[in-house]
């Protein structure tokens, strides 16, 4: 399984745009990069997927450069209700799902 | 649709004692199931996983047992409980996928202190 890098913490400020960047240097060909969001007391929720390119959907974007080694969620006019912890994961196919320590955003009004 | 569903959702139980914590899957047939544990602000450790019945996979040794008695029930066991076992555990459920990573689900969570 790959292993990923991401912030510790980020702050913002309502209606920002922000972005996390992960780092996944040893990307396999069949892995995907996924990303979960877990407010406090709360599974994480599955956010995003992506293999390369650009994925849109109605809560995020994801941006993956041509080699893989790394990817950014952009998060389009944060609110306070986007205070959470983001998680990037690396994995193919298979049934094991490893979570790394996450990227705590913290919105400021 | 599916739904998972997880048991208690506090509990605080003394050093020793044992612990059975519940979980549940609705709507889908042969699921992979999965225990997390979740530190105080730590992220989430994968503790267990199982593709079928009775067939489970161990992360992380330690006094906790996982067992999956039916398809779509997957309990967290222990014998005796540390301080150190207090934490956020989370079930999930994800749908086997042959080509690409499937999209996990987790349950409410159950809260453990142990004292």
């Amino acid at each position: 399984l790959a292993k990923t890098t991401q912030p510790i913490s980020m702050d913002s400020y309502e209606g920002q745009e922000v972005n996390i960047t992960c780092s996944h240097n040893n990307i396999a060909t069949n892995d995907y990069i996924t990303w979960y969001q877990q407010f406090p007391s709360q599974g994480p929720r599955f956010i995003i997927q992506g293999y390369k390119t650009k994925v849109t959907n109605e809560v995020a974007s994801l941006f993956i450069p041509a080699d893989r080694k790394s990817s950014t969620l952009s998060l389009p006019r944060v609110s306070l209700s986007d205070t959470a912890v983001y998680y990037c994961l690396v994995k193919g196919g298979g049934f094991k799902t490893i979570f790394g320590a996450g990227t705590r955003l913290f919105v400021k009004a | 649709s599916q739904t998972i569903h997880q048991w208690p959702a506090t509990l605080v139980q003394p050093v020793g004692s044992p612990l059975s914590l519940e979980c549940t899957v609705e709507g889908t047939s042969n699921p992979n199931l999965y225990w997390y544990r979740q530190a105080a602000g730590r992220g989430l450790q994968l503790l267990f996983y199982s593709v079928g019945i009775g067939q489970i996979s161990s992360e992380v040794p330690q006094n906790l047992s996982a067992s999956r008695p039916q398809d779509r029930q997957f309990i967290l066991s222990s014998k005796k409980l540390l301080l150190s076992d207090s934490g956020f555990y989370l079930c999930a459920w994800s749908e086997k996928t042959s080509d690409y990573t499937g999209e996990l689900f987790f349950g409410e969570g159950s809260r453990l202190t142990v004292l």
